[in-house]
């Protein structure tokens, strides 16, 4: 089955500063790749989401890369604040498939 | 939009009795429901896959007698953990999904199940 791997597991930048989380999967059928945002004592919430064929999208203040050939994905988040706070995940659901696998998670702290 | 409404937030009980954790997705019909499970600081891992009107799929080592999920209608699935034991105290949460496939998770808020 599908293996993602995610690091840093935890990551502390200043406010304003970028935020840069990685991830890797095992499946090249994979296809789509949605990062989630989980506040402490919430439910993970959709961020951002990338196809297959697209290698690059942005929303605002965060982005996500894709590398198919080396089969990782990136989420970039510019200008923190500190309501960027939170354990993020990224997953990877295999074409054909429809289960999502998730990483490890990233715990990122912005200082004030 | 997209809300999916979980139930109870928490629950303990004692070792031997059953629990079952409701999900609802109140505006949109949730063709397939995940359920995951998640320990302190970790990932989601998933559990099993269930389908409207369909047995559920389950990912290896998960035991099907022990976590049965009921998914009968397209806004209600069900996840009872059956003769719970402490090691089954952990953090519970479902997400729906629209249409399948080519859509994105919603998650519920999950529940933390400690059982004593």
């Amino acid at each position: 089955g599908e293996n993602v791997e995610q690091h840093p597991s935890t990551l502390s930048v200043q406010e304003g500063d970028s935020a840069v989380i990685k991830c890797t999967y095992s499946d090249s059928a994979s296809n789509y790749f949605p990062w989630y945002k989980q506040e402490l004592g919430k439910r993970p919430q959709l961020i951002i989401d990338i196809r297959s064929n697209v290698g690059e999208k942005k929303d605002q203040r965060i982005a996500v890369t894709l590398n198919k050939t080396a089969k990782h994905f990136s989420l970039h988040i510019t200008e923190t604040q500190p309501e960027d706070s939170a354990v993020y995940f990224c997953a990877a659901r295999p074409e054909l498939r429809n289960q999502f696998y998730f990483g490890t998670g990233t715990s990122l702290t912005v200082i004030p | 939009g997209a809300v999916v409404s979980q139930h109870p937030s928490w629950v303990i009980c004692k070792s031997g009795t059953s629990v079952k954790i409701e999900c609802r997705s109140l505006d949109f019909q949730a063709t397939t429901m995940f359920w995951y499970r998640q320990f302190p600081k970790q990932s989601l891992m998933l559990m099993a896959t269930s389908n409207e009107g369909s047995k559920a799929t389950y990912e290896q080592g998960v035991e099907k007698d022990k976590f049965l999920i009921n998914h009968a209608s397209l806004t209600l699935s069900t996840l009872t953990v059956t003769s719970a034991h402490p090691e089954d105290s952990s953090f519970y949460i479902c997400s729906g999904q629209i249409h399948s496939y080519n859509s994105p998770l919603h998650f519920g808020n999950g529940t933390r199940l400690t059982v004593t």
